[in-house]
């Protein structure tokens, strides 16, 4: 199975500011990878496919790059809503695994 | 719109036995892979299963044997028969639209809990 490691498990920031999650697979998964936004007791939130495709509806603040085994979605200007628990998923090959999420709080 | 539906979970004997539909609208299920998720309290998320439109399935080693997914064209809906329940099933379990092959899920229903507890 390929393992999803995200990092930092947790982080603090600011209304306005600017954050980087990252997202590293066990093996290459060329662009397979999708970023999901989950807040408190709602179904998560597709933001971002083909580790750089914008998901209609979602802000521009909000951008995925990377390919092969590492990648990133950054968040700039920070808003209130964006606090929330954030997940990257493979689907190149099943099982199509999850990173274990990064919770993004307010500073 | 599109819409999925969760229906089927509750509260259930280790042992005992469940299936979860999940009732679509807006899109055709045949047409799209979907899939069940689920997310344990407090814990992450963790692909279970998969039917793509060809009909071909895929399982977690987690539950391979023991559930089995299926669709109904005729009533545009999606199932999970769940056997042989353990406590470590105990979760929200979603049931989601593939956006494409290979590509993230775009659609999520809202979820229906399952308790595996005697």
């Amino acid at each position: 199975d390929i393992q999803m490691t995200q990092s930092p498990s947790s982080l603090s920031a600011s209304v306005g500011g600017r954050v980087t999650i990252t997202c590293r697979a066990s093996q290459s998964i060329s662009s397979y990878l999708s970023w999901y936004q989950q807040k408190p007791g709602k179904a998560p939130n597709l933001l971002i496919y083909a580790a750089s495709s914008l998901q209609s509806g979602v802000p521009s603040r909000f951008s995925g790059s990377g390919s092969g085994t590492d990648f990133t979605l950054t968040i700039s200007s920070l808003q209130p809503e964006d606090f929330a628990t954030y997940y990257c998923q493979q689907s190149y090959s099943t099982p199509y695994t999850f990173g274990q999420g990064t919770k993004l709080e307010i500073k | 719109e599109v819409q999925l539906v969760e229906s089927g979970g509750g509260l259930i004997q280790p042992g005992g036995s469940l299936r979860l539909s999940c009732a679509a609208s807006g899109f055709t299920v045949s047409s799209n892979y979907m899939s069940w998720v689920r997310q344990a309290p407090g814990k992450g998320l963790e692909c279970l299963s998969v039917i793509y439109s060809g009909a071909n399935t895929y399982y977690a080693d987690s539950v391979k044997g023991r559930f089995t997914i299926s669709r109904d064209n005729s009533k545009n809906t999606l199932y999970l028969q769940m056997n042989s329940l353990r406590a470590e099933d105990t979760a929200v379990y979603y049931c989601v639209r593939g956006l494409g092959d290979g590509l993230g899920l775009d659609y999520w229903g809202q979820g229906t809990l399952v308790t595996v507890s005697s």
